[in-house]
């Protein structure tokens, strides 16, 4: 089925140990983002592609990286976790303009 | 840059019951606004979309939404509410062609809707 994937769903890491979380979808959007959720804030957003080669900061940018591999693919990156990056994170895509957004099912990732 | 505030942590109706959500934004043009739902441990699914046009939208399981420009509001209703509509809601605002951050979604905290039967 066409839509977006996210991998890993759960993940739990040590203080201070890096990781990636991955994401692809398959609709040839030309845009996608990286959201994280936290409970009472809704969803904020950490980084964004406006298009493939591209990638710019949201509201929450500190202690992430990202890479826009190609078009379907967008990486999401903790170089050195914290337990404050204990969260749900969420992958999304959208056409130009960001007026459908389809949203991948989300990492869980527990840092201790 | 834009906001919205959903003013509603919690809500708890009896099954059968009418329901509204509401959702508050600020921006300085006429905004992109969706409503989304979150059933526990999973994605968000789009339930409605206000672009231009009819201010009144209909969206899929039967919920609406009315954008009021003067009030800053984009309230979410339904006329019977059923157990399977317990889920969180969240409401977002975009930005128009043109604005500067173009294609990015701002989400209100989020509304927990419970449902009694």
């Amino acid at each position: 089925n066409a839509g977006v994937t996210q991998t890993p769903k759960f993940q739990v890491l040590k203080t201070g140990q890096s990781m990636t979380l991955q994401c692809a979808q398959d609709m040839n959007h030309n845009s996608m983002y990286w959201y994280r959720q936290d409970p009472g804030m809704g969803l904020r957003l950490i980084y964004y592609s406006a298009s493939e080669g591209t990638t710019d900061k949201g509201e929450v940018p500190n202690g992430y990286n990202v890479s826009r591999l190609n078009k379907r693919e967008f990486s999401l990156r903790l170089e050195s976790a914290a337990p404050s990056q204990t969260s749900v994170y969420f992958c999304a895509s959208s056409a130009t303009g960001g007026t459908g957004y389809t949203f991948g099912s989300g990492t869980r990732l527990t840092v201790v | 840059a834009q906001s919205v505030t959903q003013p509603d942590i919690h809500i708890t109706v009896s099954e059968g019951a009418s329901l509204e959500l509401r959702c508050n934004y600020s921006y300085g043009a006429t905004p992109y606004l969706f409503w989304y739902v979150q059933s526990p441990g999973q994605g968000l699914q789009l339930l409605l979309k206000y672009f231009s046009g009819d201010t009144l939208v209909q969206g899929i399981k039967g919920f609406e939404a009315e954008f009021k420009r003067s009030q800053s509001s984009f309230n979410l209703r339904k006329p019977s509410v059923h157990w399977s509509d317990a889920a969180e809601y969240f409401c977002a605002v975009g930005v128009s062609a043109g604005g500067t951050s173009y294609g990015k979604l701002t989400f209100g905290q989020g509304t927990i809707l419970t449902v009694h039967p």
